[in-house]
């Protein structure tokens, strides 16, 4: 089974604290993903990356950066945290192709107070 | 563009009623199919797949048939549990974009004993 795990469940930081997400992924991987996932907006992309040091823009990347150094983990960096990037952010990884199937981590419920 | 359209929830059952979730999409090439689970607090987990028309992808007592003619996907189970109780997504991914799944809105289903 594809397991993609995420450092945190539960992170409560300040505004204005330089915040990380860790993901990581065991099955060699070429493609993980961000997104973020709010009440009544759904699942909203913020970045993906298809291969190691690659990172593309997703639908709302404002606010946040990725990094990718090493293909198994994949970073989300909140800059400057604010209070509307209260969420839940979910990582995904998947094989090569899109025919293949995203595979989630857990999720880290964050809280920017 | 891509886009997905699930019935609106929330669905309440009682145990051993059976489930039906209706799911359309639109794409403009070829796209394959999932349907995703959710449990409480948890992140997204894969339920089932389907890659091509006429398709059905089955798992854990539910089905979905990939039907190309009437652009549709629905989720059926005939005899939920109460451990179904989740929030179910109908996605898609389209060999002509690489990037990202299309979600739908999410259908919250609860089932009483």
């Amino acid at each position: 089974d594809v397991k993609v795990t995420q450092s945190s469940r539960y992170l409560v930081k300040r505004t204005g604290e330089k915040v990380f997400l860790e993901c990581v992924q065991d099955m060699d991987h070429e493609n993980m993903f961000w997104y973020r996932q709010d009440p009544g907006l759904g699942l909203r992309l913020i970045y993906f990356s298809y291969d190691v040091k690659m990172k593309e823009k997703g639908d709302i990347p404002e606010g946040y950066s990725v990094s990718r150094e090493k293909k198994e983990r994949f970073s989300l960096i909140l800059e400057s945290a604010s209070t509307n990037q209260t969420s839940m952010y979910l990582c995904a990884s998947r094989a090569g192709t899109s025919n293949q199937p995203q595979h989630f981590g857990d999720g880290t419920r964050l809280s920017i107070l | 563009g891509d886009s997905v359209t699930q019935m609106e929830g929330p669905v309440t059952l009682s145990e051993e009623a059976f489930l039906t979730i209706n799911c359309t999409y639109t794409a403009t090439g070829y796209p394959s199919l999932f349907w995703y689970v959710q449990y409480p607090g948890e992140g997204l987990q894969l339920l089932l797949k389907a890659t091509k028309a006429d398709d059905k992808g089955s798992n854990k007592g539910f089905e979905a048939t990939y039907r190309k003619e009437t652009t549709s996907f629905h989720l059926e189970k005939g005899s939920v549990q109460v451990s179904d109780s989740a929030v179910y997504f109908c996605a898609l991914s389209d060999l002509g974009s690489a990037r990202q799944l299309t979600f739908g809105s999410g259908t919250q289903l609860t089932v009483l004993p």
